[in-house]
């Protein structure tokens, strides 16, 4: 099946500093990704559509100030959480469609703000 | 708006029991059902998903699920379950996005 990645897996990173996720889709083209966020034991909650070559579309409640969404190329869409506080801890989850409907998801990354 | 529902925050059973994990679920048109799985720390891993055709599916790892129009139900089962299934599944629909669950805690003792 299609392979999805995200980079990196976990990063701790100082309060107001900034952080960039990548997600690629390794083996296929997406012409748009999602951005989900999950705290511990928690569903995943949608935060952005990110789509090639235009605006990503935030979900409501999500700051797109703070939460910088960029999907350069066919294949990566970066995820840049600004002036990061410890209440942005979370893991966070990229998926890329595929075909039927399906979704295929990264593998995650944790992000730990002190 | 599109949306499923675990009733259950957590399901115990003893290995090699038969495992439910319920999925009620409520969208306008035909749905798209997916039940995923995430271990500690890890990303989704996919199990099974309804597009149409036959109501009973079959997954990954031994589970399948049950599509049922007139109780808008999607129960993700398997006839023995194994420690190693100990998990938190999650049941969702499609929508442009995938709409997930709140999860449920499943935990299966020896």
């Amino acid at each position: 099946g299609a392979v999805v990645s995200q980079h990196p897996s976990w990063v701790i990173c100082k309060s107001g500093t900034s952080v960039k996720i990548e997600c690629r889709s390794l083996d296929f083209q997406a012409t748009t990704m999602f951005w989900y966020r999950q705290f511990p034991k928690q569903s995943l909650m949608l935060m952005a559509t990110s789509n090639e070559g235009s605006k990503a579309t935030y979900e409501q409640g999500v700051e797109k100030d703070k939460f910088l969404i960029n999907h350069a190329s066919l294949t990566l869409s970066t995820l840049t959480v600004t002036s990061a506080h410890p209440e942005d801890s979370s893991f966070y989850i990229c998926s890329a469609p595929g075909q039927r409907e399906e979704q295929f998801f990264g593998p995650g990354t944790r992000l730990t703000v002190l | 708006a599109q949306s499923v529902a675990q009733p259950e925050d957590q399901v115990n059973v003893a290995e090699g029991n038969p495992l439910t994990v319920k999925c009620t679920y409520s969208v306008s048109g035909n749905p798209y059902l997916f039940w995923y799985v995430q271990y500690p720390n890890r990303g989704l891993q996919f199990l099974l998903k309804y597009i149409t055709g036959d109501n009973l599916v079959k997954g990954s790892y031994g589970f399948e699920a049950e599509f049922n129009k007139s109780q808008t139900s999607f129960h993700l089962k398997k006839p023995s379950a194994l420690v190693s299934d100990s998990a938190l599944y999650f049941c969702a629909v499609s929508g442009t996005a995938l709409i997930f669950g709140k999860g449920t805690t499943l935990s299966v003792s020896s």
